[in-house]
């Protein structure tokens, strides 16, 4: 079965433009979470939805947004980035619930100049 | 709020040999799964071995197993005839069973780079 696909692979944007990061979940998972990771900060939850709602957010400002949209898939925006918002971000879909574990993709490394 | 502190930043082994990678986690709940993930050069984070809490009997997933010490909350990644294949960061992490559907959040440990020596 496909896997847990984002899209782009590689990003490189200058410092003040926004970004979107999509990813397409596995078929019939429900959950979608987006991590960052950093050499510095490790990886870090940014928000997790769950058919179309967000139902937890990590500890990160206003200008880091996401959604999900009726068949899973999700994306995240990155308005006014920042040097240091320079990542690897990794998405993991999962059925939902705690007896589910979660699939990652390969992630976006994401370039800010 | 939970914590997980991976205390080696680096380990190494001979191929064929046996390495344990070392986690250990602060929280005040009763009810959590824990994952050990590695992360190759590819990026992908690939689930080696899930364990939860309310089961005594440590996980096994061919040659890799965990030690698991609820009270003294220490959870250790053994692999066994250490493979070439093996190579990659390797991290810790707790998710609370707290509410079933939704709330998927993974804290992660800062990560174990293993390097398997030929």
């Amino acid at each position: 079965k496909a896997g847990v696909t984002q899209t782009p692979r590689y990003l490189i944007k200058t410092r003040g433009q926004q970004v979107t990061l999509s990813c397409s979940p596995i078929s019939g998972h429900r959950s979608v979470s987006w991590y960052q990771q950093t050499p510095g900060q490790g990886l870090q939850f940014l928000f997790e939805y769950f058919s179309e709602t967000q139902r937890n957010k990590g500890n990160f400002p206003g200008r880091f947004s996401g959604r999900q949209f009726s068949n899973s898939r999700s994306e995240m925006n990155v308005s006014t980035l920042e040097l240091g918002d320079s990542a690897l971000y990794l998405c993991a879909s999962s059925f939902g619930g705690a007896n589910y574990g979660y699939t990652f993709g390969s992630g976006t490394r994401l370039t800010v100049v | 709020a939970q914590t997980v502190t991976q205390s080696q930043p680096e380990m190494s082994v001979q191929e064929a040999e046996t390495v344990t990678l070392s986690c250990t986690y602060d929280t005040s709940e009763s009810d959590y799964y824990l994952f050990w993930y590695k992360q190759p050069p590819s990026r992908q984070m690939i689930l080696v071995i899930r364990q939860e809490a309310y089961k005594q009997q440590n996980a096994t997933e061919n040659r890799f197993s965990v030690n698991f010490q609820k009270a003294a909350k220490s959870f250790s990644l053994k692999i066994s005839d250490s493979q070439l294949g093996d190579a990659a960061m390797y991290f810790c992490a707790y998710r609370s069973s707290f509410s079933n559907f939704g709330n998927e959040k993974l804290t992660f440990g800062t990560g174990t780079r293993l390097t398997i020596i030929p």
